[in-house]
């Protein structure tokens, strides 16, 4: 199985920071990676497919770009509501992996 | 818009059924997939039914002890879970493909299934 590792696993930021999630592949999954945002008792949320396509939507503060097995997920300026956990998932082969989230805190 | 079943509580060796009620789009022209989140953790893929029942796939961790099957007739996706063990215990979530006959964006999640696994 394809391994996801996210990091940081805990980003405390402020209102206005750009701030940075990376994802890395065990192996090359080329851009057949997703991004998710999930706030307490909610289900994810799509941002960001086939690692750099903003989900209609989703505010342009959010970008993605990667290829391979290295992934990184922006949010240019944060705002309130971006305080929240992120996953990245591959969707390699019909098959799919989940990172272990990063905790965007204050 | 994605409409699960309520609350389960089960013993461990017992299985458990969940339901996922589509609405508002051609059910079985989209793929369905199930997702679970235990208490803290991440997320984690437990498989996916394709559009129109062509084809399936469970995670390796899975196989042997889950099915999902699909009833177009009432537009419901099912997750059964068996052998069910205390680390079962989790929100078990329903998630449509983003586009016809596709895999692994998911665009519509369902509100999600409390299953409780203990003696």
């Amino acid at each position: 199985d394809i391994q996801m590792t996210q990091s940081p696993s805990t980003l405390s930021a402020s209102v206005g920071d750009r701030v940075t999630i990376t994802c890395r592949a065990s192996q090359s999954i080329s851009d057949w990676l997703a991004w998710y945002q999930q706030k307490p008792g909610k289900a994810p949320k799509l941002l960001i497919y086939k690692a750099s396509t903003l989900e209609s939507g989703v505010p342009s503060r959010f970008s993605g770009s990667g290829s391979g097995t290295e992934f990184t997920l922006t949010i240019g300026s944060l705002q309130p509501d971006d305080f929240a956990t992120y996953y990245c998932q591959q969707y390699h082969s019909h098959s799919s992996t989940f990172g272990g989230g990063t905790k965007v805190d204050i | 818009h994605l409409v699960q079943s309520g609350p389960e509580v089960k013993k461990p060796g017992a299985s458990v059924k969940v339901s996922c009620k589509a609405s508002g789009y051609t059910f079985a022209a989209y793929g369905i997939s199930w997702v679970r989140q235990a208490p803290g953790q991440s997320l984690e893929w437990l498989g996916w039914i394709s559009a129109f029942n062509v084809d399936r796939n469970y995670a390796h961790k899975f196989q042997g002890r889950v099915t999902i099957t699909t009833d177009t007739s009432t537009n419901t996706a099912y997750l059964e879970l068996r052998s069910l063990i205390s680390d079962d215990t989790a929100v078990y979530y329903c998630a449509r493909d983003r586009w016809s006959s596709s895999f692994g964006v998911f665009d519509i999640w369902g509100q999600g299934t409390v299953v409780t696994v203990s003696s």
